[in-house]
């Protein structure tokens, strides 16, 4: 257990909608990553916050955003959803000035 | 573009042998290395690390080596065990210490171990 919680574990829903994923960081952890597992992509890094502010973006589609709450915990939205979209989403957080990232189990998301 | 290429899909060896991973990059920028070991239905589980300034690391059965002229790493396990049987992923970093700590991964690598 790496003390990365992430809800719901499965999604479906149909294209055109809008669903919302939510990741709690490990205790004391600030940043908080967003990774995108698609069947011929690998994980694809999305977005980062550092104590409620963005830090890096990666190649996150303008139909996907997200934002890190001052109790640290983050949400992701996604919108207008395409079949393409059906990924796993994975959360994952690091302590203060480290690489190391600590991931949690995914949201794996289907687009129907 | 890859920056982070693991160019075996897969990999299988008996139990007791050693077993190696290998993994290349292009961005030279890359200060950082890691590898992640992953179970299906679970996340990415870290497993050990590397800065550039060292060429090896070593945490139990787990050592990596990074030859950084020919910017390559490689991860070997030893022995290796069953329940080593897992994708592994070799990950990379350009802000060592840093606030943007995103990781570029490779396509990771089937490990199976044989009894």
């Amino acid at each position: 257990d790496s003390g990365v919680t992430q809800t719901p574990k499965h999604l479906i829903t149909a294209t055109g909608q809008r669903v919302t994923l939510r990741c709690s960081p490990r205790s004391g952890d600030l940043s908080v990553y967003w990774y995108q597992q698609s069947l011929d992509q690998g994980l694809q890094f999305l977005i980062q916050y550092y104590n409620g502010e963005e830090r890096a973006k990666g190649n996150i589609l303008e139909r996907f955003s997200a934002q890190q709450f001052p109790d640290l915990h983050s949400e992701l939205n996604l919108s207008s959803l395409e079949l393409g979209d059906s990924a796993l989403y994975f959360c994952a957080s690091s302590a203060h000035l480290r690489n190391e990232q600590y991931f949690g189990p995914g949201t794996r998301l289907t687009v129907t | 573009d890859q920056q982070v290429k693991q160019n075996s899909p897969s990999l299988s060896v008996q139990e007791g042998r050693i077993s190696i991973l290998n993994c290349d990059y292009t961005n030279s920028m890359f200060d950082y290395f890691l590898w992640y070991k992953k179970y299906p239905a679970e996340g990415p589980t870290f497993l050990i690390s590397i800065s550039s300034i060292k060429d090896k690391n070593e945490d139990g059965r787990f050592t990596v080596f990074l030859n950084k002229s020919a910017k390559h790493l490689s991860l070997h396990i030893v022995p290796s065990q069953p329940g080593d049987s897992a994708v592994y992923f070799c990950a990379a970093s350009e802000d060592y210490g840093g606030s943007q700590g995103n990781l570029i991964f490779g396509k990771g690598t089937k490990l199976s171990v044989k009894p």
